[in-house]
């Protein structure tokens, strides 16, 4: 089974430019999070999406960042406009359904570079 | 949301196993121990969790402690791929969704 596919995996782009990172989740599961990863504030919760429905932004830093869930098989989190300090690996994970199992299956991440 | 402590490195001979500390004095009684890792480069990874009783699969067991207040990750037999930074989370009761990652403890398998 293919697993959580992000995209791209690399960008590198100028402060001031629109920036969109792409997941497609596993099929068959209903939730979707969006992770930021910096060495200065380790792994953060951006972004839950329950059912295609966001659930829980509170992680997302502020206006520039939004964050979309069109159907169950495909999520963007945009970033407009770019600054230097949204440098980071940006990972993707989803979860087949609610419960207690907790696991949450991850995407390689996209490590986004803002000059 | 209760908070875990864990050693911030630690090394393994490979072929010998792992034994990852981690305190999780504040846990409550509903919670959770989530073990994670990360090898580098790619996206985090789930190990195993468990709530009182020991818990093992073809990757690790996990050990709590019948006080719940602290937990051992054991890898049995680790090799160079295990080379990797692993968290151990507690999992808010309330909010299902929301798995904390920390600082974790970065282990490094040696030959």
């Amino acid at each position: 089974d293919a697993g959580v596919i992000q995209s791209p995996r690399h960008e590198v782009t100028e402060m001031g430019q629109e920036v969109t990172l792409r997941c497609k989740p596993i099929s068959g599961h209903n939730s979707l999070f969006w992770y930021r990863q910096t060495m200065m504030r380790g792994l953060e919760l951006l972004i839950y999406f329950n059912n295609n429905v966001p659930i829980d932004d509170s992680g997302m830093p502020e206006d520039r960042f939004s964050a979309k869930m069109p159907n169950a098989s495909f999520s963007t989190l945009k970033i407009q406009p770019s600054e230097p300090r949204d440098s980071a690996v940006y990972f993707c994970a989803s979860r087949p359904g609610q419960g207690n199992t907790g696991e949450l299956f991850f995407g390689e991440g996209s490590r986004l570079t803002v000059l | 949301d209760a908070k875990t402590t864990q050693p911030t490195s630690m090394d393994c001979a490979e072929g010998r196993a792992a034994n990852l500390p981690c305190n999780h004095s504040t846990i409550s009684g509903n919670e959770y121990v989530y073990w994670y890792r990360q090898i580098h480069s790619q996206g985090p990874q789930y190990i195993i969790h468990g709530l009182k009783n020991n818990e093992t699969n073809e990757m690790a067991s996990l050990i709590i402690t019948e006080d719940r207040k602290s937990s051992t990750l054991i890898l049995p037999h680790a090799t160079l791929r295990d080379t990797a930074v692993y968290y151990c989370i507690v999992r808010v009761a309330n909010n299902d969704y929301k798995l904390s990652f920390g600082a974790g403890t970065t282990v490094t398998v040696r030959a």
